[in-house]
């Protein structure tokens, strides 16, 4: 079954501290994985997209990472600012047009 | 730039009522979407278009209809709503297939039926 799984649920960190989420999947065939943020009351926006030769992404502080042969991504964020609280959500592609949603992780960020 | 638009933003209905939630994107793309986002979930795709006149199921599509006349325009009907259907609704749209294609939400559709 096509699954994607996210840790932790949630998360607290304080502002300027770095933290990783983590994405899990069993997608097959893999075409492409995404991370997405989404503030509260808003859709989502992408962040990044890697494909299966790809393993490391960058956009601004957010650094994605991806292992296809153990099937694990990681989203990396610098620097934490208090804007960066919000749901990050990974999404899975399966050639055939198949997209897989994790639940997301909620980040927060303290003063 | 608008994106994807979707309107209403909130919306209460009783059970039994139908509705439409309209979703409109400029950005000429072909592929169009809806899901439900529930508490603890991952999104669900409900129905998708291709293009103009082309529309399918996904994996949630029962109480759901769509059509697909204009490239911009994706309309959800509720046709006779149900508590189960209290959920965020969100219109997606990307240009082409997934391989490498960017997909844009839109801001989202609060839906409660009481």
């Amino acid at each position: 079954k096509n699954q994607v799984e996210q840790s932790p649920q949630s998360l607290i960190i304080l502002e300027g501290k770095n933290c990783t989420l983590q994405c899990n999947y069993t997608v097959s065939p893999f075409s492409n994985l995404r991370w997405y943020k989404q503030d509260t009351g808003r859709g989502p926006v992408s962040l990044t997209i890697m494909t299966f030769s790809e393993n490391t992404k960058s956009n601004g502080r957010y650094t994605a990472t991806l292992d296809a042969d153990t099937k694990q991504s990681s989203l990396h964020i610098t620097a934490s600012q208090l804007s960066d609280s919000a749901s990050y959500i990974c999404v899975v592609s399966a050639y055939g047009n198949k997209l897989v949603f994790g639940a997301g992780t909620i980040l927060r960020v303290k003063s | 730039n608008a994106g994807v638009t979707q309107t209403p933003k909130f919306q209460v209905l009783k059970t039994g009522q139908s509705m439409t939630l309209q979703c409109a994107q400029d950005m000429n793309h072909e592929y169009m979407s809806w899901y439900r986002q529930d508490p603890g979930m991952g999104l669900r795709l409900i129905h998708y278009s291709v293009g103009a006149g082309i529309t399918d199921q996904g994996e949630v599509p029962n109480g759901y209809n769509v059509s697909r006349s204009t490239t911009e325009d994706f309309p959800l009907r509720l046709l006779s709503a149900a508590p189960s259907q209290t959920s965020v609704y969100f219109c997606a749209s990307r240009r082409g297939p997934l391989e490498g294609n960017t997909i844009y939400f839109g801001e989202g559709s609060w839906l409660t039926v009481v």
